[in-house]
């Protein structure tokens, strides 16, 4: 069975860095894009970026290029969405999620649980 | 890149029909996916390519697609059908590029 289990809550201040993270199981973690999805509080859902294990391919939407930085390590089967910069906007839930298959980009069959960041002085 | 669409809001009787709309210039080179999502959970992914359901997924739940406008349409709505309804696809640049419409909040009245 498939599973994606992504890193707890976080509570930072403006300025600070973070790394959170998201760890596949149960199938060929190189072989499938791992997608990341942001929701502010209270709104939709904003693709972010995807990556591809296998050869750390990676593209951004352009309203996150610059601001974020994807990555994984495919020794550990895990995918990163990290910052060096924080600010209060950051503030949202982060999924992670696996298409239904190694040719789909956003058909997300499979989500993480979902990280809190919560950014405040 | 590429927008996609929907209504805000839809109201159905329970036990009665409903579709949820998604438009977008992308739609006419690739299908739409949908989501439901849950207060306070991850989305769940309902129909995805051109009518097909993920393992689980009721087969009240069924999507269409026309010119830009992909459908999806919940036959028999039940009180657990509410939340929110997200549509997505590739965005017109392709490269596994994606957009997500502003979703439709569905409740079952």
């Amino acid at each position: 069975e498939v599973h994606l289990v992504q890193s707890g809550a976080e509570v930072k201040k403006p300025g600070e860095s973070l790394k959170i993270s998201c760890k596949g199981s149960g199938y060929t973690f190189s072989k499938y894009w791992i997608g990341w999805v942001r929701q502010m509080p209270g709104k939709g859902l904003e693709w972010m970026g995807i990556i591809y294990p296998g050869d750390s391919d990676t593209r951004y939407s352009p309203s996150f290029q610059g601001q974020v930085t994807i990555s994984v390590d495919k020794s550990v089967s895990t995918a990163y969405l990290q910052w060096s910069s924080l600010k209060a906007s950051d503030t949202a839930m982060y999924y992670c999620a696996r298409p239904v298959d190694t040719a789909a980009a956003g058909t997300f069959q499979h989500w993480g649980q979902g990280t809190l960041v919560t950014v405040s002085s | 890149s590429s927008e996609l669409t929907q209504d805000p809001a839809v109201s159905v009787a329970l036990g009665q029909t409903v579709r949820i709309t998604c438009q977008g210039d992308s739609l006419r080179s690739y299908y739409a996916s949908w989501f439901h999502q849950k207060p306070g959970q991850a989305p769940v992914l309902v129909i995805f390519g051109k009518n097909n359901r993920p393992s689980g997924i009721p087969d009240r739940f069924s999507g269409s697609s026309s010119g830009n406008t992909a459908s999806l349409t919940i036959t028999g709505a039940q009180a657990g059908d509410e939340g929110d309804y997200y549509c997505n696809s590739r965005d017109s640049s392709g490269n596994h590029h994606v957009v997500f419409g502003g979703g439709t909040k569905v409740t079952v009245l």
